[in-house]
């Protein structure tokens, strides 16, 4: 069974510092992807990642995927507090459909 | 725009009765949507995959006769809460795959409190 656990499940930050969103999952996939939610709203699609060593930015946010770690990480780059929300991993499995992680929830304090 | 639509975005009923969510995909045969349910502040939880022409395969736990899921066409699926309590209050979130973009694309979910 694909497990997949991220870390930290909260995480208050200054505006302008940067920090690590982390990933992991236990089974092979060749297909990672991470979401935004905002509160009382759906997923936002952020990235996805499809091989080993895949690297993805999209402004502040840069996500990877080490497939062999099974790791993939959201690295967070000088946070404004537009960037505060929860944000989701996901990982697509055998069975043709996502297992999300925990969720990090993000609160960028100015 | 949106790719997938759900509806209605919010819906308030009475304890006992049925009420319906419908997932549509906009530009893109579906022939699987899933359906998922979060709790405040949680995860998603997936409640079952709706396969296109043949029943949904819920997940454990999920009672098949309380959450009826229809996926009668390529671009439409029902998820019909039955007999709704106020426990089943929650954020339901539909997505469907798009197997020839091999995206899978999320609907703007539906607010349900049963009073």
């Amino acid at each position: 069974e694909l497990k997949v656990e991220q870390n930290p499940l909260f995480l208050s930050m200054q505006e302008g510092k940067n920090y690590t969103i982390y990933c992991n999952y236990s089974t092979t996939s060749d297909r990672l992807y991470w979401y935004r939610q905002d509160p009382g709203k759906s997923l936002e699609s952020l990235f996805v990642l499809l091989s080993n060593g895949a690297v993805k930015q999209e402004g502040r946010l840069m996500a990877s995927l080490d497939t062999k770690a099974r790791l993939s990480t959201l690295h967070i780059t000088a946070a404004v507090h537009d960037l505060s929300a929860t944000y989701f991993c996901a990982v697509y499995n055998a069975g043709n459909m996502l297992t999300f992680g925990g969720g990090t929830r993000l609160m960028v304090k100015p | 725009g949106a790719v997938v639509s759900q509806h209605p975005s919010w819906v308030i009923c009475k304890s006992g009765t049925s009420v319906k969510i419908e997932c549509r995909s906009l530009d893109f045969q579906a022939t699987t949507m899933f359906w998922y349910r979060q709790f405040p502040k949680k995860s998603l939880m997936l409640m079952a995959t709706s396969n296109e022409g043949s029943k949904a395969t819920y997940e454990q736990g999920v009672e098949k006769d309380k959450f009826l899921i229809n996926h009668a066409s390529l671009t439409l699926s029902t998820l019909t809460v039955t007999s709704a309590h106020p426990e089943d209050s929650s954020f339901y979130i539909c997505s469907a795959r798009d197997s020839v973009a091999k995206a899978i694309y999320f609907g703007e979910g539906s607010w349900l409190t049963v009073v």
